[in-house]
């Protein structure tokens, strides 16, 4: 059971919208700021968004974080096949003095 | 560029002992934290362990204290992980990955490691 609570699974189309939430408490999420990864097996995770909701360079601006409470979430326009991943939401947690990550998402481009 | 290349790792026996590495170059290792994060076959990223820049403060997952130890060599641009007392559930690619610092706390940011396998099996 993970610290912060991500949806196992997400899919879309094509060009669709997605989101995939990331659910914490006021021990990580709630104080502390939220880092997304994208992960493909067999690679290094890559850096999606840190700090809530910025971009590294070189990260396309269909990617988007936000973060409202103790939740955040990670939206994904305009949907490519290569977008097809597993997806981690991660935040340092004060109660356990770790990084806690979510179970991920593994999104399915249909 | 940035480099972390991990090594070190194998089959070892439940009980048994692994000391992984991690070089580091292209950027100056001595001012940045240090993770390891590792992923079990099936499972998801599990965040390992963190060293700050100067050694000076340590943190890892309540799973692994008391067998494993982090530690770093600032002049040989080098991570390490010691592990005692294997278990098989701690079978798992092993990455290194270079923090960044928010909220005054570190975590995994841009620069990883491609891995190295842990296969803790009799």
């Amino acid at each position: 059971q993970s610290v912060l609570t991500q949806p196992p699974s997400a899919s879309g189309t094509p060009g669709q919208r997605v989101t995939i939430s990331c659910s914490g408490s006021s021990s990580n999420i709630g104080s502390k700021t939220v880092t997304w990864y994208q992960h493909l097996p067999g690679t290094a995770p890559k850096l999606l968004i840190y700090s809530n909701n910025q971009r590294p360079s070189g990260v396309p601006d269909r990617f988007s974080g936000s973060k409202s409470g103790t939740s955040a979430s990670l939206a994904i326009s305009g949907l490519q096949s290569e977008d097809e991943a597993d997806y981690y939401c991660a935040a340092w947690d004060d109660s356990l003095n770790a990084v806690v990550f979510g179970g991920g998402t593994r999104l399915t481009v249909l | 560029e940035v480099q972390l290349v991990e090594s070190g790792g194998g089959l070892v026996q439940p009980g048994g002992s692994l000391r992984l590495s991690c070089a580091a170059s292209g950027f100056t290792f001595s001012s940045y934290c240090m993770s390891w994060v590792r992923q079990a076959p099936g499972k998801g990223l599990e965040w390992v362990a963190n060293m700050k820049e100067d050694g000076s403060e340590k943190y890892n997952v309540d799973s692994v204290k008391g067998r494993f130890t982090i530690s770093r060599d600032n002049a040989k641009n080098s991570l390490y992980l010691q592990m005692n007392s294997l278990r098989v559930e701690d079978t798992a690619v092993y990455y290194c990955a270079r923090d960044y610092y928010d909220s005054g706390r570190p975590t995994p940011g841009k620069y990883w490691g491609q891995g190295t396998l842990v296969i803790v099996s009799s």
